[in-house]
């Protein structure tokens, strides 16, 4: 069964702080990595990692996977109160395309 | 843009009850994939369906069953409702095509509450 574990729990940091959360994954046949932002509601799309050593950027978000350690870290710089949300990690197998999720980071950003 | 629709955005049924839940995808989406998310747990996948074909199924009891119809729309169908039911129920939709990577896109949600 795929596998995934999400670190820290969760966080408290201040407003300019950069924060970086990680994921780590056991699946059969690796196909992709996602993560995923979500505050009261359902979880928001932020980025989809499939080739290791390649970071993705958007805005204050990044992110980069290595496939060789298993392992996929996503840093937001000078975090600000609206970075505040869980932050999902998922992955998806080759054999399916089923999401199988980590239980996520709670990053709190205090002004 | 156009996102996923769920309907509705809030249900409450007593133990025993049936329930049905509908997700329109993206347009032009060909997949559908149903979640079940706790309070305070990460979502869990429970079926999906790919060209109105069930494509893969998850942790969905007996009770739960599901279908895509020929405009895409999804239903999942939940009966002999229990209190361990409640949970936000998140309908997702992806095109495959020919790609061999389609991001998820999640839709509201429905809030179940079963009393």
């Amino acid at each position: 069964e795929d596998k995934v574990v999400q670190s820290p729990l969760s966080l408290v940091v201040h407003e300019g702080d950069t924060v970086t959360l990680n994921c780590s994954y056991e699946v059969t046949n690796f196909r992709s990595l996602l993560w995923y932002k979500q505050e009261k509601k359902a979880p928001t799309f932020l980025f989809m990692l499939t080739s290791s050593g390649i970071e993705k950027k958007s805005g204050r978000l990044s992110s980069i996977l290595d496939k060789k350690e298993l392992f996929s870290i996503l840093n937001i710089t000078a975090t600000q109160t609206g970075d505040s949300a869980v932050y999902l990690c998922a992955v998806e197998g080759s054999n399916d395309y089923k999401l199988s999720f980590g239980a996520g980071t709670t990053v709190t950003v205090r002004a | 843009a156009a996102g996923v629709i769920q309907s509705p955005r809030h249900l409450i049924k007593e133990k025993r009850e049936t329930a049905t839940l509908k997700c329109y995808p993206i347009p032009r989406h060909d997949t559908v994939y149903w979640y079940q998310q706790g309070p305070g747990q990460d979502p869990q996948f429970l079926i999906s369906f790919y060209e109105k074909m069930q494509s893969d199924k998850g942790s969905i009891p007996d009770r739960f069953s599901a279908q895509q119809f020929s405009d895409y729309h999804s239903e999942l169908n939940m009966s002999s409702l229990e209190l361990g039911d409640s949970a936000l129920y998140f309908c997702a939709s992806s095109f495959k095509g020919t790609s061999p990577y389609n991001e998820q896109f999640f839709g509201p949600g429905t809030r179940l509450t079963v009393l």
